[in-house]
């Protein structure tokens, strides 16, 4: 099946700084890639639509500044917290698409990031 | 408002021991429903999609059923190797996109 990969998998910072997270669809071309934040025992909950080169679509909530998320080709995307703090502790999944039905959606095996 | 309610929470099943899983949905014009499987730490993988009611797919010791208001998930006979978190999720347009509503899932355990 379609493989899509998360780096880094696990990352500790410290509040205030930057954290960037990388998606990438390893054997494919994703039209589409999606970014899911999941805290304990909740549900995934969308943050934001990226198509390959055009600008990111953000749900209503999410700060698009805190939020950074480039989509630079048909295989990587990338999702940067800004100025983290610990409330941005959570477990962030990325997701590609390589068609229109939701059944060419494959998941990343997220990253799981606490910031001290 | 588009909405997905999976019951129960968690469920702790004996090897062998048969069960369900529901999902209940309220969507305008269902489009899809998704069932996912979640081990811990990982990302959602896919089991099945249903599109109309009566629909039912099968894989092994799972098989998913399709209402007009819910979803079931059968386990039969179930194995240790089944404890996961199982998520469903439908297909909803909001504010003209397409996007997935996520359930906030069951947490399976198979006792040995």
């Amino acid at each position: 099946g379609a493989v899509v990969s998360q780096h880094p998998s696990r990352v500790i910072c410290k509040s205030g700084t930057s954290v960037k997270i990388e998606c990438r669809s390893l054997d494919f071309q994703a039209t589409t890639m999606f970014w899911y934040r999941q805290f304990p025992k909740q549900s995934l909950m969308l943050m934001a639509t990226s198509n390959e080169g055009s600008k990111a679509t953000y749900e209503q909530g999410v700060e698009k500044d805190k939020f950074l998320i480039n989509h630079a080709s048909l295989t990587l995307s990338t999702l940067t917290v800004t100025s983290a703090h610990p409330e941005d502790s959570s477990f962030y999944i990325c997701s590609a698409r390589y068609g229109r039905a939701w059944d060419t959606q494959y998941f990343g095996p997220g990253t799981r990031l606490t910031v001290l | 408002e588009d909405q997905v309610t999976q019951s129960p929470e968690a469920l702790r099943l004996q090897e062998g021991e048969s069960s369900s899983l529901n999902c209940s949905y309220t969507v305008s014009g269902l489009r899809g429903l998704f069932w996912y499987r979640q081990d811990p730490g990982k990302g959602p993988e896919f089991l099945f999609t249903l599109y109309s009611a009566g629909e039912e797919k099968e894989k092994e010791r799972l098989k998913a059923t399709l209402t007009k208001k819910e979803s079931f998930l059968h386990i039969t006979a179930p194995k240790p190797e089944d404890s996961a978190t199982y998520l469903c999720a439908v297909q909803a347009t909001i504010q003209g996109a397409q996007k997935l509503v996520f359930g906030q899932g069951t947490r399976l355990t198979i006792n040995p």
